[in-house]
């Protein structure tokens, strides 16, 4: 079974500063997608980004990227210029057509940014 | 656009009590999924739809009944409300792997 995995359950970032947030998880599948998802306090689930397996190029959305490392089954989320509002919940997700495409999460982390 | 559209907002229910959670969306999606969030947890899958008339429990789905008569729509019901079943409530539709689109989430007290 798929599993996602998030170690840090908290982080905080000086304001302006760069943060990098881990996700690994465990597949046998080759073709999946992998997600981060932020969660602030209006508790609205926001999609920040979306990395599609069989592309070797890291995706990136405005100050936000990810390192997607498929051998090893590494997703991190690097967050640049970090803002105030940046502050919230990240969960890391996976889907793949295996399991129709239902998300499977990791347990969140929380990011506190420091002004 | 819309995107999901959940309703109501807020919600008290007393023991025993049952309703209906509705979603809508209006991006032609294929998938839709409600998920319930304690507080500090991460989202749990109750049910899920690959498409209209057809759906599949999640990981907690006791409880809870769903239908999809239309792609549009995907209503939850609670059947006979618990105080375990205090929770807030997520709908979210899909495209295949393009991820999830969430509606805003219903805060449900049970009583």
């Amino acid at each position: 079974a798929q599993t996602v995995t998030q170690s840090q359950p908290e982080m905080s970032v000086q304001e302006a500063e760069t943060v990098t947030l881990s996700c690994t998880y465990d597949t046998s599948e080759s073709d999946y997608y992998l997600f981060w998802y932020k969660q602030p306090p209006s508790r609205q689930m926001i999609l920040v980004i979306r990395q599609e397996a069989y592309k070797q190029q890291n995706a990136t959305e405005n100050r936000f990227s990810v390192n997607f490392q498929k051998a090893a089954k590494s997703f991190s989320l690097k967050i640049s210029d970090s803002q105030l509002g940046d502050a919230a919940m990240y969960f890391c997700a996976y889907s793949a057509m295996d399991s129709n495409y239902q998300l499977i999460w990791g347990a969140g982390t929380k990011l506190i940014i420091k002004p | 656009n819309a995107g999901v559209t959940q309703t109501p907002k807020f919600q008290v229910l007393k023991t025993g009590q049952s309703m209906t959670l509705q979603c809508a969306q209006d991006m032609n999606h294929e998938y839709m999924s409600w998920y319930r969030q304690d507080p500090g947890m991460g989202l749990r899958l109750i049910h899920y739809s690959v498409g209209a008339g057809i759906t599949d429990q999640g990981e907690v789905p006791n409880g809870y009944n769903v239908s999809r008569s239309t792609t549009e729509d995907f209503p939850l019901r609670l059947l006979s409300a618990a105080p375990s079943q205090t929770s807030v409530y997520f709908c979210a539709s899909s495209w295949e792997g393009n991820g999830y689109t969430f509606g805003s989430g219903t805060r449900l007290t049970v009583v």
